[in-house]
């Protein structure tokens, strides 16, 4: 089964530190671009960061960038995030999320809860 | 970045109904156009990809339209499981965006 599992999600004090994991298994994932992407409690999506195949190249939203690092190590079929300086908009479910060839978010992991309060 | 506005934001309707929700790219971004739909609580559910393909499983009353600036999702028929969130994103150029969303409710 094609799977997206994240894990690392919880309560941290603003200016704190993060670090999301993404569990893939059911399918290569060195062959997909990832991204994570995040809603906040009654709002809507958000895109926050991508990833190609090989981890060469990374995107951020500009609410994000500076702060947050995309990672992926491919012999571990796990995707990262490295949350950093954290404020409290930061709070949402964020999402692991696969990409097609045609660039649709056809997979989507359960999603973890990050809150940021102090 | 580019811009999408959805519209509309709510809309009261009944089962059986033709729906059609838009959205407005703020520049030119081909057909990369998808739309989701997101039940309380769970994650999104990719329905139409490249602003008119209807992705493997989803039924044939979804469907897109639209190149450019200017996409529509339309259900023709509303059925009950249809009551969602709806939201546009455009896979053009990074940073993606999605749409504010568009939340059907039930008459």
């Amino acid at each position: 089964e094609v799977q997206l599992v994240e894990s690392g999600g919880g309560l941290v004090q603003p200016g704190g530190s993060l670090r999301l994991s993404c569990s893939a298994s059911g399918f290569t994932f060195s062959s997909y671009v990832m991204h994570w992407v995040r809603q906040a409690p009654g709002k809507g999506l958000e895109f926050v960061s991508a990833i190609s195949t090989n981890g060469g190249s990374t995107y951020y939203a500009d609410s994000v960038k500076g702060r947050f690092t995309i990672s992926r190590d491919n012999s571990k079929n796990t995707l990262y995030l490295q949350m950093s300086s954290l404020r409290a908009e930061d709070t949402a479910v964020y999402y692991c999320v696969r990409a097609t060839s045609r660039s649709a978010f056809d997979i989507w992991g359960q999603g973890t809860m990050v809150t940021v309060s102090s | 970045a580019i811009q999408m506005t959805q519209s509309p934001s709510s809309l009261s309707t009944s089962v059986g109904d033709r729906v059609t929700i838009t959205c407005r790219a703020s520049q030119g971004i081909r057909n990369d156009l998808g739309w989701y739909q997101q039940k309380p609580g769970k994650a999104p559910k990719l329905l139409i990809y490249a602003a008119s393909s209807l992705q493997s499983g989803v039924p044939s009353r979804f469907s897109g339209s639209g190149s450019g600036t200017d996409f529509t999702l339309t259900i023709s028929s509303l059925q009950p499981e249809d009551f969602a969130t709806y939201y546009c994103l455009q896979d053009y150029n990074y940073p993606y965006s999605f749409g504010q969303g568009t939340k059907l409710e039930i008459k």
